[in-house]
């Protein structure tokens, strides 16, 4: 198993700019969801994918889109960029067939927005 | 809305003593599934353990054991023989029936630190 690889690890941005950040699933986990971690708080669910269609959306405005490629893979792209976006954005990957309901985590990605 | 509370910031405890970490949740759902995720330094997210709500009996996985009080809607962690390993951040997170959402709920955290 290969686990859970973001990219970037860092960025820093400024106010108005887009970004795109990017997750490689574990081998064999059909559905990814991204999560936003503000400093000294838990994760909040963005959305979760499943076969290339977004399943699910926590209270994110539509400036938070994704995708999710054939190989499992999947972007997350958040366009004009907010001072409280700032935070460190986390993939987690599951196999929604077995019935574990486990997410695997990336490291992460820290976005900076100045 | 679901929620989960963990109400204890920071926790510290005597490495090789037991420590327990709170959560309490709320929710209208009779099945759900919840968990403890870790948040080492390195902040990568680690399962912890896992409970789903339809077993009576509590989840164990080596030192690390669950007490959940369904009815309380109360989950608490329990580290036996702490290791200067856990210390991390401690997530306690909710997650309702699958096809309803698929959406995860996460707590506050608690900061535990054990000490030499």
């Amino acid at each position: 198993e290969t686990g859970v690889t973001q990219s970037p690890t860092h960025l820093i941005k400024t106010r108005g700019q887009q970004v795109t950040l990017r997750c490689s699933s574990q081998s064999g986990h059909n559905t990814v969801s991204w999560y936003q971690q503000a400093l000294g708080q838990g994760p909040q669910f963005i959305f979760q994918y499943y076969r290339e269609e977004e399943n699910g959306r926590g209270n994110f405005p539509p400036r938070f889109s994704g995708l999710q490629f054939p190989n499992y893979s999947s972007e997350l792209n958040v366009n004009a960029l907010e001072l409280d976006d700032s935070a460190l954005y986390l993939c987690a990957s599951r196999d929604s067939s077995t019935g574990a309901n486990v997410l695997t985590f990336g490291a992460g990605s820290r976005l900076t927005v100045l | 809305a679901q929620t989960v509370t963990q109400s204890q910031p920071e926790m510290s405890v005597q490495e090789a003593e037991t420590v327990t970490l709170s959560c309490t949740y709320d929710t209208s759902e009779s099945n759900y599934y919840l968990f403890w995720y870790k948040q080492p330094p390195s902040r990568q997210m680690i399962l912890v353990i896992r409970q789903e709500a339809y077993k009576q009996q509590n989840a164990t996985e080596n030192r690390f054991s669950v007490n959940f009080q369904k009815a309380a809607k109360s989950f608490s962690l329990k580290i036996s023989d702490s290791q200067l390993g856990d210390t991390a951040m401690y997530f306690c997170a909710f997650m309702k029936p699958p096809n309803t959402g698929n959406q995860f709920y996460f707590g506050t955290g608690t900061s535990l630190t054990v000490i030499p």
